[in-house]
């Protein structure tokens, strides 16, 4: 089976502290992803990654920057966490070919205070 | 640019009972893949179903089945004689040929189903 592993399920921070979220996949998947879900807005996409040290921005990428030093882990960062970007955040990998799905992680619900 | 809507922010429905969960896309792309997730409490998102733009066939899984309809630009999710198993929150996804790789989601629709 596909797993894709969040390194937390849930994280409390500062505003103003710098966050790392890591994902690890286990599939030798080309693509990875992040997602932030909020009530009624469904998954937003942050950024996407294709290949090592290939990044792409989604529709929503300010105040986040992502790193992918090794083709199993995406790290998404928060540079200088905000209330705002409390919320839930989703990794995803899949293969790189026109039709094929993602397959998610757990989530990593994130609460900035 | 693409585009899911899922009109239906939560339903709720008595066990047995059928329910349709209506997903309608926006695309400029004549090569496109729709899909439907399942996200139940635990939050991990579920891959159900996918669909590509040149196969219009319904599809029934056991309980599940879907409606492609291009004419429509429509992907309708029905599960028949529900459970409450089937209480969760359910996206319908696209995805574009030429576009980027990453899927659009819809808004998603909570369903639940009462004993």
């Amino acid at each position: 089976d596909v797993k894709v592993t969040q390194s937390s399920r849930y994280l409390v921070k500062r505003t103003g502290e710098k966050v790392f979220l890591e994902c690890v996949q286990d599939m030798d998947h080309e693509n990875m992803f992040w997602y932030r879900q909020d009530p009624g807005l469904g998954l937003r996409l942050i950024y996407f990654s294709y290949d090592v040290k290939m990044k792409e921005k989604g529709d929503i990428p300010e105040g986040y920057s992502v790193s992918r030093e090794k083709k199993e882990r995406f790290s998404l960062i928060l540079e200088s966490a905000s209330t705002n970007q409390t919320s839930m955040y989703l990794c995803a990998s899949s293969y790189d070919g026109e039709y094929t799905e993602a397959f998610f992680g757990q989530g990593t619900r994130l609460t900035v205070v | 640019a693409q585009k899911v809507t899922q009109a239906q922010t939560e339903i709720s429905v008595v066990e047995k009972e059928d329910v349709t969960l209506d997903c309608v896309y926006e695309t400029r792309d004549t090569t496109y893949y729709l899909f439907w997730y399942k996200q139940p409490p635990s939050g991990e998102l579920v891959f159900l179903i996918r669909r590509n733009s040149f196969d219009e066939q319904n599809e029934i899984s056991g309980r599940y089945s879907w409606n492609f309809q291009k004419s429509t630009s429509s992907f309708n999710f029905t599960i028949t004689a529900s459970q409450v198993v089937d209480s969760a929150v359910y996206f319908c996804a696209l995805s574009e040929r030429t576009g980027r790789r990453a899927l659009t989601f819809g808004s998603g629709t909570r369903l639940q189903v009462q004993p």
